[in-house]
This record gives C-alpha cells, structure tokens and sequence, in this order.
C-alpha cells in the first residue's frame, strides 16, 4: 500500500507569500492529485499529474518521478487560499481509488 | 464544467435507522465512483469503489453488509449505511471520473452524517 507525506501538515502565511507543500510517496503511481478542501467539506480537484510540471493561475504543481515526490506552489498568496490541500496518489488504472495524505492546513493572513 | 452533486449535505439520525446518500454525475457518464469516509482530522479513506451494473469492491475492513452501495445508472451511485451506530458518525463524500483513463476526478461536496 502507497504511503503518502505530507509537509508541512500546518502552514500559517501572509498575505503576498509564495506557498510550497510538499507531498513523498512510497509506490510508483499512475498519477498524482493536489485537491483543494475547504472548511465546509467539499473537495475540489486542482491537479492531476503523471509528470513535469502543471500551471493554473497561481497555483504550480511539480512531480519528480524518480524522487517520488511532489510540491503545490502558491505565488501571491491570499486570504481566500485558506484551506486543507491534499495530496493523493492513485496506483491502478483509470478506476482506481486513491490513497490520500494528512493534508495540509494552509491559512494566509491578510 | 463537469460537476458531482451529493445529497443529502448533511443528516442527522438515530441509532439503528438507515440512511441513504446520492451521487450523481451531472454532466458525464461515471462508469466508476468511489466512496470515502472523512473522520476529524484525519484524511480521507477509501472505503469502496462502486461500478455500474457490479457489485462494489469494498476495501479491507469495510462491512459490505452495512455499507451497502449501488450504482444503478451511469450517473448516480448510492451508499446507504444500514442500522446507524454512533461510530459511524462521519463526513461521506464520493468521487466520480468520466471514462477516458485520463479524465479528471471530480467530487462531489460531502455528506455530513451524525448519529445519535
């Protein structure tokens, strides 16, 4: 089974901060996800990966498949990312569930 | 865009009454869902993956008999948590992606369910 980390597991930043979280796992994957939760629950899906980079708006993700290993960037930070971002990582084919770590407790103050 | 909608947002109920949470794909065809259970604090699990026309392949540890889904349409997936204990308190929230292997996960926005 797929042990995915997570760092750091709480981040408080200020407002205008480039973000990093970190995200290792143990397995080879299929691809990785960054999800965005917010306080009430729902789940959005940021990013899928299997490779290189992706970039949309501010927001920057990063794998390395060799390490393992992935980074969620935020540049300009604002108040309105406050949120848990998690990492999860999926093994099997397109039907496949995923594995996910702790999250990461994200909160920019203005 | 491409959106999972799940109902109901939250539920309270009492101990050994069932409860039934829905999860539809509203603008695509999910031949796969998947089911996740959400305890304070900690991360997501996942607890089944539900296929169209199948019967579910539930993760080890995961009661089949209480935890019973169907996935009758290409667009809807159904976990219904039989004789509802205080344990199973819980944030419920599915998944669906469309049929190419590399669309896009979707999720839905969680059910909130506590029993009493």
């Amino acid at each position: 089974k797929n042990e995915v980390e997570q760092s750091p597991q709480n981040l408080t930043a200020q407002e205008g901060e480039f973000i990093t979280i970190n995200c290792s796992y143990s397995v080879g994957i299929s691809a990785l996800h960054w999800l965005q939760q917010h306080p009430g629950g729902g789940i959005v899906s940021l990013f899928m990966l299997s490779s290189g980079k992706k970039k949309h708006g501010r927001l920057i993700a990063t794998i390395n498949i060799q390490e393992k290993h992935s980074s969620l960037h935020i540049t300009a930070s604002h108040p309105r990312d406050s949120a848990v971002y998690i990492c999860a990582v999926g093994t099997g084919g397109g039907a496949d569930g995923l594995t996910f770590g702790k999250g990461t407790h994200l909160i920019i103050q203005p | 865009g491409a959106v999972v909608s799940q109902h109901p947002s939250w539920v309270i109920c009492k101990s050994g009454t069932s409860v039934k949470i829905e999860c539809r794909s509203l603008d695509f065809q999910a031949t796969t869902m998947f089911w996740y259970r959400q305890f304070p604090k900690q991360s997501l699990m996942l607890m089944a993956t539900s296929n169209e026309g199948s019967k579910a392949t539930y993760e080890q540890g995961v009661e089949k008999d209480k935890f019973l889904i169907n996935h009758a349409s290409l667009t809807l997936s159904t976990l219904t948590v039989t004789s509802a204990h205080p344990e199973d308190s819980s944030f419920y929230i599915c998944s669906a992606r469309g049929q190419r292997y590399n669309s896009p996960l979707h999720f839905g926005n969680g059910t909130r369910l506590t029993v009493t």
